[in-house]
């Protein structure tokens, strides 16, 4: 089982361009995750959609938007990146929104210069 | 502003130490989930808290949840080099997971 597949691992961007970060899991979880980690900052939730077909927004979705393409994939797009993105990203999911624990992929470390 | 305060951000001990964690929420937690980070790594989920008072226990690792459902700890008992990485609590606070708030991480180093 690969759990949580995240791509890419490293990227960097000059201000203003964009991407997408892929997330996709295997394990049948109804519920996916973005999330940003700063240095000293913990984990802060971007989006999140607690089942197929809903999304919503979590504590810092300003700049970002996302897709739920369907059960096993959650992509992060970042339209028009800005050095405050500059961080390592996080999927997650869980086999529900509710008293489950999250699984987590391996990470993307952006650099926007 | 931070929903979860954790404490300390930074403990150094000597390999057969003791080590403690300790999580605050201003406001009622619906439970609370520990993951551990190793350097370089992702979060693990540890364990999850859901009863006021509970106590739970993995060998060496034992964690408890206030009785307020406000604050919880992890403490280690004879840490190892094995133990090495950040510790996150992550406070529930309301029904769904997107209301789920970490902590800024204890970072543990530990010296053989």
């Amino acid at each position: 089982n690969a759990g949580v597949t995240q791509t890419p691992k490293f990227q960097v961007l000059k201000t203003g361009q964009s991407m997408t970060l892929q997330c996709a899991q295997d394990m049948n979880h109804n519920s996916m995750y973005w999330y940003r980690q700063d240095p000293g900052m913990g984990l802060r939730l971007i989006y999140y959609s607690a089942s197929e077909g809903t999304t919503d927004k979590g504590e810092v979705p300003n700049g970002y938007n996302v897709s739920r393409l369907n059960k096993r994939e959650f992509s992060l797009r970042l339209e028009s990146a800005a050095p405050s993105q500059t961080s390592v990203y996080f999927c997650a999911s869980s086999l529900s929104s509710y008293n489950s624990p999250l699984h987590f992929g391996n990470g993307t470390r952006l650099t926007v210069t | 502003g931070q929903q979860v305060m954790q404490i300390p951000q930074y403990q150094h001990v000597q390999e057969g130490e003791d080590f403690t964690t300790y999580c605050n929420s201003s406001t009622t937690l619906s439970n609370i989930q520990w993951y551990k980070q190793r350097p370089g790594g992702h979060p693990v989920f540890l364990i999850q808290l859901v009863k006021s008072g509970e106590v739970k226990k993995q060998k060496r690792l034992t964690f408890q949840f206030g009785e307020a459902k406000k604050n919880s700890s992890l403490h280690i008992t004879a840490t190892q080099t094995t133990d090495v990485g950040t510790y996150f609590c992550a406070g529930l606070r309301g029904s769904t997971l997107g209301r789920l708030y970490f902590g800024r991480g204890t970072q543990l180093t530990v010296w053989p």
